[in-house]
This record gives structure tokens, C-alpha cells and sequence, in this order.
């Protein structure tokens, strides 16, 4: 069965320094990976997915298959970045998404 | 364009009473799905709509039920409400079936006293 991991439930940055937040799956066919984000008093909404490879607010995230890892990269946080970020996968086929625990970023000034 | 809606967005219930869950997909959206989000079990699935057939269902008891009415909204049921139950209910809907880009709705909160 398919799976998603965030190992960190908190993590804490200062603001202007790096941030990564990290994610692990398994999965036995071909996932495609998302990364949904959840301000505070706000809905849960989508930040990026692996098959745009865009970036989104300054964040990006790499697909990494022999890793089996989605982590969440920004270089420099901003103290609006603070959130629950959601790593979340979804099957070959259908729409359901797994989604792993949540990292709760904090940014500090 | 309007969001998702979710009605009622609170509701307390009582173990062994039923209750109903209302989700109005953004327009022109076409799949729904419903999550339940608990602090110690995170974002599960419990199912997805599309053309009024559920396309899939996570592992929840027959207690959980839903459907999807021709104008894409969709009602969830939960009957025989147990204490473990309470839980914010997410709402989801997407344009088409098979992609994982999903809106949510603000989620109703149910209580089970």
C-alpha cells in the first residue's frame, strides 16, 4: 500500500535562512506528488505538483525516485511562509491523494 | 470564482445519531471527494464521486456513506455516530476525474458527545 512520510512534525526556521521540509513515499507504480499548503484560518490548497515543476512563492521540490523522496525547498523563508505543509501522493490511476502527518513550519523574525 | 462550501460548518451529535454532510463543488467541477482530518490520524480518504458513482472509497466502516446528485453536489452520511467520529470533514472538488489538483472546502466539525 502506498504510503507518505514527513519525518518532522515541527519545524522552525529563522527568517531570510534556508528551509527544507522533507518527504518520503512508497509507492510500487509511478506516483505523482504534491506538496498542499494550510495557513492559519485558512483552506487546505494545492502550493505546486512534481509534473509542473514550477515554483510556487519561491518554492520548489524535486521528484527524486531512486530516493523516493519529494522534499520541499525554499532558499531564503519569509515569516508568511509559516504553515502546515502537506506532502501528498496519488496513484497511477484515480484522484485519491495519500497525504503524509504535515510539517507545521514556523518562521521567525 | 465561489470556493467549495461545506454546510453545516458545526455540528454536535450524540453517540448512535446520524447525521448528514452537504459539499457544493466549485462550478463546473465534476469530482468530489471527502476526507476526514483527526489529530492523530492526519487527512484519510473516504471517498470520491464522479458522474454520481463513487470511483473510490477508503477504509472506513459501511457506517460512512456518500453520494453525488447530477448538479455534482455531493452529501456524505455517517450513521450510528460513534465518539471516535468527531472530526473536521474536508470537502474536495476537481475539475475532472484522475487529477490529484483538488480544492478543498472549509470543512465541517463534527462533535460526537
Amino acid at each position: 500500500a502506498q504510503r507518505v512520510t514527513q519525518p518532522e512534525k515541527l519545524l522552525s526556521v529563522f527568517k531570510g535562512a534556508p528551509v527544507e521540509l522533507k518527504c518520503n513515499y512508497s509507492y510500487s507504480g509511478s506516483p505523482e506528488l504534491f506538496w498542499y499548503v494550510q495557513y492559519s484560518r485558512q483552506r487546505l490548497q494545492l502550493l505546486l505538483r512534481h509534473i509542473s515543476r514550477e515554483s510556487i512563492k519561491g518554492f520548489t521540490a524535486d521528484l527524486n525516485k531512486g530516493e523516493t523522496s519529494f522534499h520541499l525547498k525554499k532558499p531564503f523563508a519569509q515569516e508568511e511562509d509559516s504553515a502546515m505543509y502537506y506532502c501528498a501522493l496519488k496513484e497511477t490511476s484515480g484522484s485519491r491523494l495519500t497525504f503524509g502527518e504535515g510539517t507545521q513550519l514556523t518562521v521567525n523574525p | 470564482k465561489a470556493g467549495v462550501t461545506q454546510t453545516p460548518r458545526y455540528l454536535i451529535k450524540t453517540r448512535g445519531q446520524q447525521v448528514t454532510l452537504s459539499c457544493s463543488p466549485i462550478s463546473g467541477h465534476r469530482s468530489v471527494s471527502w476526507y476526514q482530518q483527526t489529530p492523530g490520524q492526519g487527512l484519510q480518504f473516504l471517498f470520491e464521486y464522479f458522474s454520481e458513482t463513487q470511483r473510490n472509497k477508503g477504509n472506513f466502516p459501511g457506517r460512512f456513506s456518500g453520494r453525488q446528485f447530477s448538479n455534482s453536489r455531493s452529501e456524505m452520511n455517517v450513521s450510528t455516530l460513534e465518539l471516535g467520529d468527531s472530526a473536521l470533514y474536508l470537502c474536495a472538488s476537481s475539475l475532472e476525474y484522475g487529477q490529484g489538483v483538488w480544492d478543498f472546502g472549509p470543512g465541517t466539525r463534527l462533535t460526537v458527545l
